[in-house]
């Protein structure tokens, strides 16, 4: 069993649609990353939310936490080739080691 | 040079081969990292250090000895791998070993065991 799941595994959708992944968990966690992979390369952070019920914003992205802060979403408006790539959530369970666990990730691909 | 840089980013070896994974940071940073990345599996943090002293060590095989001879270069020795250990390993570093910190990671060494 992971202690971080990501659905949808995979994602295609075709360019100016809209789209969410999630990211759930049974445990609290005292912080959460997003990441984005692309081929070649190792992850990249996109935000770190540390707030139950935080919401922040990058361009057309939207990140959320949990007012539990055992979830996660992030949703993309309209989107562009240029986001495809392997998202990827990260926390720290609260009062465990600093150490990021990660969930295993869903493969966006933006179709032009 | 900028970032954190792997070398080699591609590798192939048999299971009595010994061979070396090495990364470089050129951010200052004082926590470095390795991590396996397998195919439909989550990263597994393997491997951490803090001003070059190993603080963390999950449960990884013997045969995957790091080292780190200072806070700028991280090594990863192999020695009598397994197909299974076929998976590209990813290192990164941080400021400091903190749950908010971001993590930057290098490109990876795909590493294929035969």
């Amino acid at each position: 069993t992971q202690l971080l799941e990501q659905s949808p595994q995979f994602l295609s959708i075709q360019e100016g649609e809209n789209l969410t992944v999630y990211c759930n968990s049974s445990s609290v966690f005292s912080s959460l990353q997003w990441y984005r992979q692309e081929p070649g390369e190792g992850p990249v952070l996109l935000v770190t939310v540390v707030t139950g019920g935080e919401v922040k914003k990058l361009k057309r992205l939207t990140f959320q936490f949990g007012d539990a802060r055992k979830d996660s979403s992030l949703h993309i408006t309209a989107a562009q080739p240029g986001d495809t790539g392997l998202y990827l959530c990260a926390g720290v369970i609260s009062g465990s080691a600093r150490q990021l666990t990660f969930g295993s990730g869903t493969q966006l691909t933006v179709l032009p | 040079e900028t970032g954190v840089t792997q070398t080699p980013r591609h590798l192939v070896m048999g299971m009595t081969n010994k061979k070396s994974l090495k990364c470089e940071q050129h951010l200052g940073h004082n926590a470095m990292y390795w991590y396996k990345q397998s195919a439909k599996k989550p990263l597994e943090l393997m491997f951490v250090y803090s001003l070059e002293e190993r603080v963390e060590n999950n449960s990884v095989p013997s045969r995957f000895s790091p080292e780190c001879p200072n806070s700028s270069h991280l090594f990863l020795h192999l020695h009598t791998l397994q197909p299974e250990d076929s998976a590209l390993y990813l290192c990164a570093s941080s400021q400091e070993i903190s749950s908010t910190d971001e993590q930057f990671f290098g490109p990876g060494t795909r590493l294929t065991v035969l």
